[in-house]
């Protein structure tokens, strides 16, 4: 069965540091993989997508970037962290040719 | 665009019947969806109903879609203090990425 893992599971960062954020998956190959946030109190917003390794596809302007090096680990990273990227970052995967996601644990992140 | 609303919030008893209501906009959806959030926890997939049924009944869960007003609801029958987390109704885009639009979220508050 297919496993989602996110680490770390909470991080407290001061704001203009970086930020790295990684999500491995199991038990499936070549899947289709999304970061979203999830802001307090909200729903959760898609911020990048990816089909395979290498391709990116960013939805949101934002100082958030994202890389997929291994096709079963997809990474989220800043150079420079704002007080807005505060929030709860879910990764999930979809098998191609499914239309079912299913999301990891997530990652809170605290900017201070 | 897309977009999907819930109410945010819903109390009930234990031993009653929750009813949690979204409506949404994209007519092209192919599947909607009801995800689970425990208190810092990623999300929990429910059930999901594809766009050409009515009516989809998982154990205690039954979904109801009218497609035709672009409303989908969940009931939980006979509702547990375990059921008390936020539940979120979500749709497939169109597009090929098949991302999720999520609504804000219904906070379930099951009281004993």
């Amino acid at each position: 069965s297919q496993t989602i893992h996110q680490w770390p599971a909470t991080l407290v960062q001061p704001v203009g540091s970086p930020l790295s954020l990684e999500c491995t998956v199991e038990g499936t190959s070549n899947p289709n993989l999304y970061w979203y946030r999830q802001a307090a109190g909200r729903g959760l917003q898609l911020l990048f997508y990816s089909v395979g390794i290498g391709q990116i596809s960013s939805e949101v302007p934002q100082n958030l970037s994202a890389s997929r090096p291994q096709d079963r680990q997809f990474i989220l990273s800043s150079k420079k962290l704002l007080l807005s990227d505060s929030g709860f970052y879910l990764c999930a995967l979809r098998t191609s040719g499914t239309d079912t996601q299913y999301f990891g644990p997530g990652t809170r992140l605290t900017v201070l | 665009g897309e977009d999907v609303e819930q109410s945010l919030f819903l109390s009930v008893r234990e031993g009653d019947s929750s009813v949690i209501n979204c409506t949404y906009t994209d007519s092209s959806s192919t599947y909607l969806y009801w995800y689970k959030q425990e208190p810092g926890a990623g999300l929990q997939l429910l059930t999901y109903i594809f766009s050409n049924m009515d009516m989809k009944q998982d154990q205690r869960l039954t979904v109801l879609l009218n497609k035709k007003d672009k409303h989908l609801s969940l009931r939980i029958a006979d509702t547990q203090t375990g059921d008390s987390a936020i539940y979120f109704c979500a749709e497939t885009e169109g597009t090929g990425r098949r991302a999720l639009t999520f609504g804000s979220g219904t906070r379930l508050q099951v009281q004993p």
